[in-house]
Protein backbone atom coordinates (compact mmCIF):
# COMPACT_ATOMS: atom_id res chain seq x y z
CA UNK A 1 0.00 0.00 0.00
CA UNK A 2 1.31 3.68 -1.03
CA UNK A 3 1.69 5.26 2.52
CA UNK A 4 2.55 8.44 3.90
CA UNK A 5 3.03 8.59 7.91
CA UNK A 6 3.90 11.94 9.58
CA UNK A 7 5.11 11.66 13.14
CA UNK A 8 7.06 13.35 16.28
CA UNK A 9 4.18 16.26 16.71
CA UNK A 10 4.49 17.58 20.15
CA UNK A 11 3.97 20.83 22.48
CA UNK A 12 6.44 23.50 22.27
CA UNK A 13 7.21 26.40 23.70
CA UNK A 14 6.90 29.57 21.68
CA UNK A 15 10.41 30.51 20.27
CA UNK A 16 11.31 26.63 20.41
CA UNK A 17 12.19 24.61 17.54
CA UNK A 18 10.72 21.19 15.93
CA UNK A 19 11.88 18.40 13.61
CA UNK A 20 8.70 16.45 11.93
CA UNK A 21 9.52 13.19 10.08
CA UNK A 22 7.33 12.01 6.93
CA UNK A 23 8.06 8.26 6.15
CA UNK A 24 7.13 6.85 2.78
CA UNK A 25 6.28 3.58 1.92
CA UNK A 26 4.63 1.42 -1.24
CA UNK A 27 6.14 3.49 -3.81
CA UNK A 28 9.58 4.93 -4.86
CA UNK A 29 9.73 7.85 -2.86
CA UNK A 30 12.73 8.94 -4.91
CA UNK A 31 10.53 9.46 -7.92
CA UNK A 32 8.36 12.22 -6.54
CA UNK A 33 8.09 15.91 -5.34
CA UNK A 34 6.28 16.24 -1.69
CA UNK A 35 4.97 19.09 0.01
CA UNK A 36 4.21 20.16 3.73
CA UNK A 37 0.49 21.10 4.48
CA UNK A 38 -0.94 22.21 7.60
CA UNK A 39 -4.35 22.98 9.30
CA UNK A 40 -5.08 25.04 12.01
CA UNK A 41 -7.80 24.29 14.40
CA UNK A 42 -11.03 24.92 12.69
CA UNK A 43 -9.21 26.25 9.79
CA UNK A 44 -8.75 25.54 5.93
CA UNK A 45 -5.37 23.86 4.34
CA UNK A 46 -2.35 26.34 4.28
CA UNK A 47 0.43 25.21 1.84
CA UNK A 48 3.86 25.60 3.78
CA UNK A 49 6.55 23.82 1.20
CA UNK A 50 7.79 21.88 -1.54
CA UNK A 51 10.71 20.16 -2.57
CA UNK A 52 11.28 18.14 -6.09
CA UNK A 53 12.58 14.77 -5.83
CA UNK A 54 16.47 15.60 -5.51
CA UNK A 55 16.01 18.90 -3.58
CA UNK A 56 17.11 20.95 -6.32
CA UNK A 57 13.60 23.11 -6.76
CA UNK A 58 12.51 24.06 -2.97
CA UNK A 59 9.65 26.92 -2.48
CA UNK A 60 8.17 27.94 1.11
CA UNK A 61 4.90 30.21 1.86
CA UNK A 62 5.76 33.58 3.22
CA UNK A 63 4.31 32.81 6.38
CA UNK A 64 7.35 29.96 6.94
CA UNK A 65 10.05 31.44 4.73
CA UNK A 66 13.25 31.61 7.08
CA UNK A 67 12.04 29.91 9.80
CA UNK A 68 11.13 26.71 8.17
CA UNK A 69 12.96 24.37 6.19
CA UNK A 70 12.08 21.14 4.62
CA UNK A 71 14.68 18.25 3.25
CA UNK A 72 14.41 15.17 2.39
CA UNK A 73 16.54 11.90 2.41
CA UNK A 74 15.70 9.52 -0.21
CA UNK A 75 17.75 6.81 0.91
CA UNK A 76 15.64 6.55 3.72
CA UNK A 77 12.39 7.34 2.28
CA UNK A 78 11.61 9.81 4.51
CA UNK A 79 10.56 13.68 4.34
CA UNK A 80 11.81 16.27 7.09
CA UNK A 81 10.13 19.63 7.99
CA UNK A 82 12.59 21.70 10.34
CA UNK A 83 10.59 24.44 12.31
CA UNK A 84 12.41 27.16 14.21
CA UNK A 85 11.51 30.46 16.02
CA UNK A 86 7.49 28.53 16.28
CA UNK A 87 4.75 30.54 17.61
CA UNK A 88 1.26 30.39 18.84
CA UNK A 89 -0.27 30.37 15.03
CA UNK A 90 2.26 27.59 14.41
CA UNK A 91 0.04 25.34 16.21
CA UNK A 92 -1.48 22.93 13.62
CA UNK A 93 -2.11 19.81 12.13
CA UNK A 94 1.18 18.84 10.09
CA UNK A 95 0.61 16.84 6.74
CA UNK A 96 3.21 15.42 4.08
CA UNK A 97 1.22 14.74 0.70
CA UNK A 98 3.03 13.17 -2.08
CA UNK A 99 2.92 15.90 -5.63
CA UNK A 100 2.03 13.72 -9.21
CA UNK A 101 3.47 15.72 -11.49
CA UNK A 102 2.76 14.19 -15.15
CA UNK A 103 3.17 14.80 -18.60
CA UNK A 104 0.23 13.49 -20.46
CA UNK A 105 1.74 13.37 -24.14
CA UNK A 106 -1.83 12.51 -25.85
CA UNK A 107 -3.21 15.83 -25.05
CA UNK A 108 0.66 17.43 -24.54
CA UNK A 109 -0.18 18.90 -21.22
CA UNK A 110 1.16 18.82 -17.25
CA UNK A 111 -0.85 18.27 -14.42
CA UNK A 112 -0.06 18.55 -11.21
CA UNK A 113 -1.81 17.53 -7.73
CA UNK A 114 -1.29 15.72 -4.40
CA UNK A 115 -2.32 12.45 -5.08
CA UNK A 116 -1.52 11.02 -1.57
CA UNK A 117 -1.86 12.04 2.47
CA UNK A 118 -0.65 11.24 5.25
CA UNK A 119 -2.70 11.21 8.66
CA UNK A 120 -1.33 13.78 10.19
CA UNK A 121 0.90 14.98 13.32
CA UNK A 122 -0.18 17.71 16.04
CA UNK A 123 2.10 20.79 16.43
CA UNK A 124 1.05 22.75 19.94
CA UNK A 125 3.41 25.77 20.30
CA UNK A 126 2.24 27.02 23.53
CA UNK A 127 3.85 28.20 26.95
CA UNK B 1 -0.62 35.70 -6.34
CA UNK B 2 -3.51 33.84 -7.18
CA UNK B 3 -6.60 33.65 -4.60
CA UNK B 4 -8.87 30.93 -4.87
CA UNK B 5 -12.31 32.36 -3.48
CA UNK B 6 -14.90 29.68 -3.11
CA UNK B 7 -18.58 29.48 -2.42
CA UNK B 8 -20.74 29.22 -0.40
CA UNK B 9 -19.27 29.07 2.80
CA UNK B 10 -21.91 26.21 3.58
CA UNK B 11 -24.12 24.38 1.78
CA UNK B 12 -26.93 22.67 3.94
CA UNK B 13 -28.44 19.49 1.77
CA UNK B 14 -29.92 16.36 2.54
CA UNK B 15 -28.63 12.88 1.52
CA UNK B 16 -29.95 11.96 -2.12
CA UNK B 17 -29.70 16.18 -3.29
CA UNK B 18 -27.00 17.03 -5.78
CA UNK B 19 -24.42 20.13 -4.48
CA UNK B 20 -23.16 22.46 -6.57
CA UNK B 21 -19.42 24.20 -5.50
CA UNK B 22 -17.83 26.99 -7.26
CA UNK B 23 -13.89 28.12 -6.98
CA UNK B 24 -12.96 31.13 -8.56
CA UNK B 25 -9.76 32.42 -9.41
CA UNK B 26 -8.31 36.31 -9.07
CA UNK B 27 -6.89 35.44 -12.44
CA UNK B 28 -6.92 32.75 -14.96
CA UNK B 29 -5.85 29.79 -14.78
CA UNK B 30 -4.59 26.57 -16.24
CA UNK B 31 -6.86 23.92 -16.03
CA UNK B 32 -4.65 21.24 -15.71
CA UNK B 33 -3.41 22.85 -12.15
CA UNK B 34 -6.91 22.78 -11.16
CA UNK B 35 -7.73 20.29 -8.55
CA UNK B 36 -10.45 19.20 -5.45
CA UNK B 37 -9.96 17.94 -2.20
CA UNK B 38 -12.47 16.42 0.57
CA UNK B 39 -11.85 16.58 3.75
CA UNK B 40 -13.85 14.23 6.04
CA UNK B 41 -13.89 15.92 9.68
CA UNK B 42 -11.11 14.19 11.41
CA UNK B 43 -9.44 12.67 8.17
CA UNK B 44 -6.63 13.36 5.72
CA UNK B 45 -7.72 15.64 3.10
CA UNK B 46 -8.49 13.10 -0.17
CA UNK B 47 -8.14 13.90 -3.67
CA UNK B 48 -11.18 13.71 -5.79
CA UNK B 49 -10.18 15.51 -9.20
CA UNK B 50 -7.13 17.28 -10.99
CA UNK B 51 -7.32 19.01 -14.26
CA UNK B 52 -10.30 20.41 -13.13
CA UNK B 53 -12.39 17.80 -14.34
CA UNK B 54 -10.50 14.32 -14.05
CA UNK B 55 -11.51 11.85 -11.34
CA UNK B 56 -9.02 10.59 -9.30
CA UNK B 57 -8.74 6.80 -8.78
CA UNK B 58 -11.19 5.43 -6.53
CA UNK B 59 -13.60 8.64 -7.06
CA UNK B 60 -17.40 7.52 -7.33
CA UNK B 61 -18.67 9.24 -10.91
CA UNK B 62 -21.29 11.10 -8.60
CA UNK B 63 -18.33 13.46 -8.37
CA UNK B 64 -17.39 15.57 -11.30
CA UNK B 65 -15.49 18.37 -12.08
CA UNK B 66 -16.11 21.38 -14.93
CA UNK B 67 -14.58 24.84 -15.86
CA UNK B 68 -11.95 27.20 -16.88
CA UNK B 69 -10.24 30.24 -16.97
CA UNK B 70 -11.18 31.78 -13.26
CA UNK B 71 -14.29 29.42 -12.59
CA UNK B 72 -14.69 25.74 -11.52
CA UNK B 73 -16.91 23.75 -9.94
CA UNK B 74 -17.41 20.41 -8.28
CA UNK B 75 -20.28 18.99 -8.49
CA UNK B 76 -21.86 15.77 -6.21
CA UNK B 77 -24.98 14.25 -8.06
CA UNK B 78 -26.52 12.74 -5.39
CA UNK B 79 -25.37 13.23 -2.35
CA UNK B 80 -24.15 10.23 0.20
CA UNK B 81 -24.13 10.31 4.04
CA UNK B 82 -20.29 9.71 3.56
CA UNK B 83 -19.90 12.69 1.32
CA UNK B 84 -20.47 15.30 3.95
CA UNK B 85 -17.37 17.13 5.45
CA UNK B 86 -15.71 20.25 3.44
CA UNK B 87 -14.40 20.47 0.41
CA UNK B 88 -11.25 22.46 -1.12
CA UNK B 89 -10.02 23.80 -4.71
CA UNK B 90 -6.54 24.27 -4.72
CA UNK B 91 -4.26 25.50 -7.43
CA UNK B 92 -0.66 24.72 -8.55
CA UNK B 93 1.22 28.20 -9.86
CA UNK B 94 4.87 26.60 -9.95
CA UNK B 95 6.57 28.24 -6.65
CA UNK B 96 3.44 28.81 -4.80
CA UNK B 97 0.39 26.21 -4.54
CA UNK B 98 -2.91 28.00 -2.97
CA UNK B 99 -5.95 26.41 -1.29
CA UNK B 100 -9.34 27.91 -1.51
CA UNK B 101 -11.37 28.72 1.92
CA UNK B 102 -13.43 25.75 1.65
CA UNK B 103 -17.17 25.05 1.60
CA UNK B 104 -18.64 23.08 3.85
CA UNK B 105 -21.44 20.61 2.63
CA UNK B 106 -23.40 19.86 6.04
CA UNK B 107 -26.93 17.51 6.34
CA UNK B 108 -29.59 19.23 6.62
Amino acid sequence: DVQLVESGGALVQPGGSLRIPCEASGFRFSDYSMNWVRQAPGKGLEWLSYTDNAERYIFYADSVKGRFTISRDNAKNSLYLQMNSLRADDTAVYYCARVRNYYASGSSVYYFYMDVWGKGTTVTVSS
Amino acid sequence: DIVLTQSPGTLSLSPGEGATLSCRSSRSISNTYLAWYQQIPGQAPRLLIYGASNRATGIPDRFSGSGSGTDFTLTIARLEPEDFGMYFCQHCGGSLWTFGQGTKVEVK
